[in-house]
């Protein structure tokens, strides 16, 4: 079963920040976050493995919350080149650990 | 020298006909995987393959069937194309399954 992302789409200006909400109905073991842009494949962010982690990446940074199954990715002083749509993806132990992307949240950052 | 890399690109093909996308992973990675992203964007998982075990999700139609030659290559073949299967295609390998995905550029498919 599939994360559930939010919103579905952010329209930003240089400078704003966002938050993009990842939640699942099932119990999970990791939660990862992929940005793509238009035309390319997507790259990796970063992983999470424990409830309560949080990391960071430039200004880009997440929080797992395993409690409640959700994870969230904060985007400060957004710039234009964080454009793109970013995915969660979840993995769950007895699910072979495959890892299912949620629908996306497609981001747009404007001068 | 390209982590993962796919063939073709881009592929335009008549309904009916069987079809092979190949991928190859220089990352010496255990896990590779297809995944298939449609018009709307979403990537759905499709198979998993670790050390000849394959994991399959099971809304997949049985006309796909991944081929492993090796560690470093997944193949994906399909028959009987339809219309529905029009989509990108992505590769991907991890070190392990379940860890950090390095993709593929993809292969865009049309089925005409």
């Amino acid at each position: 079963q599939q994360p559930v992302q939010s919103p579905q789409a952010v329209i930003l200006r240089e400078g704003e920040d966002a938050v993009i909400n990842c939640s699942s109905s099932k119990a999970l073991y990791s939660v990862h976050w992929y940005r793509q842009k238009h035309g390319e494949a997507p790259v990796f962010l970063m992983i999470l493995l424990k409830g309560g982690e949080q990391k960071g990446h430039e200004k880009i940074s997440a929080s797992f919350n395993e409690k409640k199954q959700q994870s969230s990715l904060y985007l400060t002083a957004s710039q234009l080149s964080y454009s793109g749509t970013y995915f969660c993806g979840t993995t769950r132990r007895n699910a072979g650990n495959m890892l299912t992307f949620g629908g996306g949240t497609r981001l747009m950052v404007k001068p | 020298d390209t982590a993962v890399s796919q063939t073709p690109k881009y592929l335009v093909t008549q309904m009916g006909n069987d079809k092979s996308i190949k991928c190859e992973q220089n990352l010496g990675h255990d896990t590779m995987y297809w995944y298939k992203q449609d018009s709307k964007k979403f990537l759905k998982i499709m198979f998993s393959y670790n050390n000849k075990e394959l994991i399959i999700n099971e809304t997949v139609p049985n006309r796909f069937s991944p081929k492993s030659p090796d560690k470093a290559h997944l193949n994906l073949h399909i028959n009987s194309l339809e219309l529905g299967d029009s989509a990108v295609y992505f590769c991907a390998s991890s070190q392990v399954t379940g860890g950090e995905l390095f993709f593929g550029e993809g292969s865009r498919l049309t089925v005409l």
